[in-house]
């Protein structure tokens, strides 16, 4: 069936300092792919988003390539900031009504 | 413009008492609304989801129940909750029924509902 793999944190960085995380998927047809946001005590957001192999889905200096040939969906941001400190969501979403989550990355920015 | 709202934010009952959770959603008509669990610590947890009045699914069986009794609104319920209820309760929106734009646009979420059981 459909998944979502992602990496464990929890992801401690400096501020500046290069982010990526990592979300490897399993789907049958053509999913489309996503990375969600769920700040402290808030819930979940819609950070970007790519609907098929090659898209590049960007948001607030966040980063991600549909990578069909290593289903691979990884979020970058070359800068990060104390605000960029929150839990990540790895999903897709493929035929029918539902998605899969990952089980979130956790990152921390320290000044 | 689409949006949706969930409460209680927070909530903190007793073992054994009842709950009821509302989401309601404005500015669409006939969305797919989803209940997700999100324990300390852990992913989410999919709970119920309907793709209509009435029609609810239910993911893992347990102490809870959902209901859609109009359109736009979602109702997660408990007749007697347990310690292992408690968690942040989140609803969620998506266009229904067409399959591309549901791969599109994706899911919206409302806020969250924070329960601890006592």
């Amino acid at each position: 069936g459909d998944s979502v793999t992602q990496m464990e944190g929890p992801v401690t960085l400096s501020e500046e300092a290069f982010l990526t995380i990592n979300c490897t998927y399993t789907a049958t047809g053509y999913p489309s792919l996503f990375w969600y946001v769920q700040y402290p005590g808030e819930g979940l957001q819609l950070l970007l988003k790519a609907t098929k192999a090659d898209d590049k889905g960007s948001n607030k200096g966040f980063e991600a390539t549909y990578r069909k040939e290593t289903t691979s969906f990884h979020l970058e941001k070359g800068s990060v900031q104390v605000s960029d400190s929150a839990v990540y969501f790895c999903a897709l979403s493929a035929a029918g009504n539902q998605f899969y989550f990952g089980t979130g990355t956790s990152l921390t920015v320290i000044p | 413009s689409q949006t949706i709202h969930q409460w209680p934010a927070t909530l903190v009952q007793p073992v054994g008492s009842p709950l009821s959770l509302e989401c309601t959603v404005e500015g669409t008509s006939n969305p797919n609304l989803y209940w997700y669990r999100q324990a300390a610590g852990r992913g989410l947890q999919l709970l119920f989801y309907s793709v209509g009045i009435g029609q609810i699914s239910s993911e893992v069986p347990q102490n809870l129940s959902a209901s859609r009794p109009q359109d736009r609104q979602f109702i997660l319920s408990s007749k007697k909750l347990l310690l292992s209820d408690s968690g942040f309760y989140l609803c969620a929106w998506s266009i229904a029924r067409d399959r591309v734009k549901f791969q599109n646009y994706g899911y919206t979420f409302g806020s969250g509902t924070r329960l601890t059981v006592v």
